[in-house]
């Protein structure tokens, strides 16, 4: 069975820190990993990786993905209060459905 | 706004009733994706349409049905509700091809009461 897990499964930190968000999968078909922010509803996409070694990045955030170990991480550098929320950690397998971890639960404190 | 609609935004309903949860896709947005999050769960995939056909199936439960209309819009119809059915029910859209990432509505919270 697909499987996505993340870690930790919630941290506090304070503004100004930096945090890295884990990922790994384990999926028979991969076409690709997706990262999604979550706040009060409907999640929203961050970034789609598909190919090992090649960071993604958005401002404060980035991405990167492993696919001979089966992970990714999330960064989010000089953390503020509007980057509370859950992050999610999704795996496209090849379009039948995005399998989702748990996510990880942010909460940043001023 | 997102583009992916979903009504009602909230639903409070007794045990053993039945519920249509309604969900239009972004304008273009062949194929549409139910999800359920219950509290502190991730997102558990239960359907997916593709031009009114189903696609794939998750963990949907028997009491479940969705189909999907001519016009694309889609319905999730839950019936003989439990205590455990209360949870966000997310609806996602995504064009043809490959698409970057679903896009989601903003979710229909249902308690069972």
């Amino acid at each position: 069975e697909d499987k996505v897990v993340q870690s930790p499964l919630s941290l506090v930190v304070h503004e100004g820190d930096t945090v890295t968000l884990n990922c790994s999968y384990e999926v028979t078909n991969f076409r690709s990993l997706l990262w999604y922010k979550q706040e009060k509803k409907a999640p929203t996409f961050l970034f789609m990786l598909t190919s090992s070694g090649i960071e993604k990045k958005s401002g404060r955030l980035s991405s990167i993905l492993d696919k001979k170990e089966l992970f990714s991480i999330l960064n989010i550098t000089a953390t503020q209060t509007g980057d509370s929320a859950v992050y999610l950690c999704a795996v496209d397998n090849y379009g039948q459905n995005f399998v989702f971890g748990p996510g990880t639960r942010l909460s940043v404190l001023p | 706004d997102s583009g992916v609609t979903q009504t009602p935004k909230h639903l409070i309903t007794a045990t053993g009733q039945r519920v249509t949860l309604r969900c239009s896709p972004r304008s273009g947005d062949l194929s549409v994706y139910w999800y359920q999050q219950s509290l502190d769960q991730g997102l558990q995939f239960l359907i997916q349409y593709y031009n009114g056909e189903e696609r794939a199936k998750g963990n949907i439960l028997e009491r479940f049905s969705a189909q999907q209309f001519p016009d694309l819009h889609s319905e999730l119809n839950l019936s003989s509700l439990e205590l455990g059915d209360s949870a966000l029910y997310f609806c996602a859209s995504s064009g043809t091809g490959y698409s970057y990432g679903y896009t989601f509505g903003s979710g229909t919270r249902l308690t069972v009461v």
